[in-house]
């Protein structure tokens, strides 16, 4: 099984910041088994990158996503207010055959 | 535009069994995988399984198997996902999830359904 894990558990930043979010595996995922997700409170997750680097449909090209192998990276160049909210990291792959990390709370400092 | 619709919240006794609904609109049904994710109250997403409509086949989480059953109706465009030998740790927000035809990610979600399992 892989295990997504993800860094920081909470992140403190301020809007107009960069947040760089973290999400390591315990083996090699394929980029091109490799999203994210926003989850606002009472909401259902938003796709917001796949693939490692592609930004789903109606995503702001203040999100990016990068890296390969067992380290992946979620940036946000300058926050806005309504970017504060749980991030998760999810992989594709071997059973299970679908992985959440267990998120990042970006929070406003 | 692309909808899922699920059920309203559920009420359970331990050992008793909730069976949630997720009905999908303005896409081609059976060509999507869908997928169930669940949410424990201020955790993280855990997927308990999915199915593939056109050609009737589940796969479960081994976590779940022997007590979740994920089933489809083509004609009426909806999944299900039945969950047996309820506990309390089953209390949860149940999603259902459609998988993109570009890759293994979720593109549209539903809103939820909350279930509570309590004596």
């Amino acid at each position: 099984e892989i295990v997504l894990t993800q860094s920081p558990a909470t992140l403190s930043l301020s809007p107009g910041e960069r947040a760089t979010l973290s999400c390591g595996a315990s083996q090699s995922v394929s980029s091109s088994y490799l999203a994210w997700y926003q989850q606002k409170p009472g909401l259902a997750p938003r796709l917001l990158i796949y693939d490692a680097s592609s930004r789903a449909t109606g995503i702001p090209d203040r999100f990016s996503g990068s890296g390969s192998g067992t380290d992946f990276t979620l940036t946000i160049s300058r926050l806005e207010p309504e970017d504060f909210a749980v991030y998760y990291c999810q992989q594709y792959g071997s059973s299970p055959l679908y992985t959440f990390g267990q998120g990042t709370k970006l929070e406003i400092k | 535009q692309v909808q899922l619709v699920q059920s309203g919240a559920e009420v359970k006794k331990p050992g008793s069994s909730v069976k949630v609904s997720c009905k999908a609109s303005g896409g081609t049904f059976s060509s999507y995988t869908i997928s169930w994710v669940r949410q424990a109250p201020g955790q993280g997403l855990e997927w308990m399984g999915r199915i593939i409509p056109i050609l009737g086949i589940a796969n479960y989480a081994q976590k779940f198997q022997g007590r979740v059953t994920i089933t489809a109706d083509k004609s009426t465009s909806t999944a299900y996902m039945e969950l047996s030998s309820l506990r309390s740790e089953d209390t949860a927000v149940y999603y259902c999830a459609r998988e993109s035809l570009s890759g293994p990610h979720y593109d549209y979600w539903g809103q939820g359904t909350l279930v509570t399992v309590s004596s």
